[in-house]
């Protein structure tokens, strides 16, 4: 089965430090791009941060450019968020998404969510 | 960025009813849409990719079409289960970007 698995959430200050993680099973990892996606409470979804296979390309939104580092240990088959500088507005739950790539000549695009890991910045 | 709309952004139906929700993008996106179900509490399922292509496991209800600016997604019959938010994503372009989401809740 394939499955992803957060962790590392929690309460933090502003400007304080988390790690996020993200265990995959069931399929060849160091194969796929992954993501990160955020959902605030009753808002809607949206894109934090992607990853290549091999962890030499990333991208960010421009909302965490600079405070976030997206990382991976395909070894472990572990993808990582790190977040800094948290601020308010950052407050969401945090999904890890595998990004499927390409069937025959179609672009697959996000095809496997975790269940997220939660983050509250707050004093 | 590209913006990403829908409509309607609620919408009330019956069991056994043909639904269907619009997503446009605020430029060409040729067919990197996809659709996504969500219900309360849970994470996101993958139903849709490239437009019209259905994720292992989607039952054939759901039906994607579109290509371009103008997309949309159908449901065939309504059943229980499938009372949810609904988010529409263009991934042409970084920052992929998601629609605000169509609630699909009971008459």
């Amino acid at each position: 089965e394939v499955r992803l698995v957060e962790s590392g959430g929690g309460l933090v200050q502003p400007g304080g430090s988390l790690r996020l993680s993200c265990a995959a099973s069931g399929f060849m990892f160091s194969s796929y791009w992954m993501h990160w996606v955020r959902q605030v409470p009753g808002k809607g979804l949206v894109w934090v941060s992607r990853i290549n296979s091999d962890g030499t390309s990333t991208s960010y939104a421009d909302s965490v450019k600079g405070r976030f580092t997206i990382s991976r240990d395909n070894a472990k088959n572990t993808l990582h968020l790190q977040v800094n500088s948290l601020r308010a507005e950052d407050t969401a739950v945090y999904y890890c998404v595998r990004d499927r790539g390409w069937i025959q000549q179609w672009r697959v695009g996000m095809d496997v969510w975790g269940q997220g890991t939660t983050v509250i910045v707050s004093s | 960025d590209i913006q990403m709309t829908q409509s309607p952004s609620s919408l009330s139906a019956s069991v056994g009813d043909r639904v269907t929700i619009t997503c446009r993008a605020s430029q060409g996106i040729n067919n990197y849409l996809a659709w996504f179900q969500q219900k309360p509490g849970k994470a996101p399922k993958s139903l849709i990719y490239a437009a019209s292509g259905l994720q292992t496991g989607v039952p054939s209800k759901f039906s994607g079409s579109g290509s371009g600016t103008d997309f949309s997604l159908t449901i065939s019959s309504l059943q229980p289960e499938d009372f949810a938010t609904y988010y529409c994503q263009q991934y042409i372009s970084y920052p992929f970007t998601f629609g605000p989401g169509t609630k699909v809740d009971i008459k």
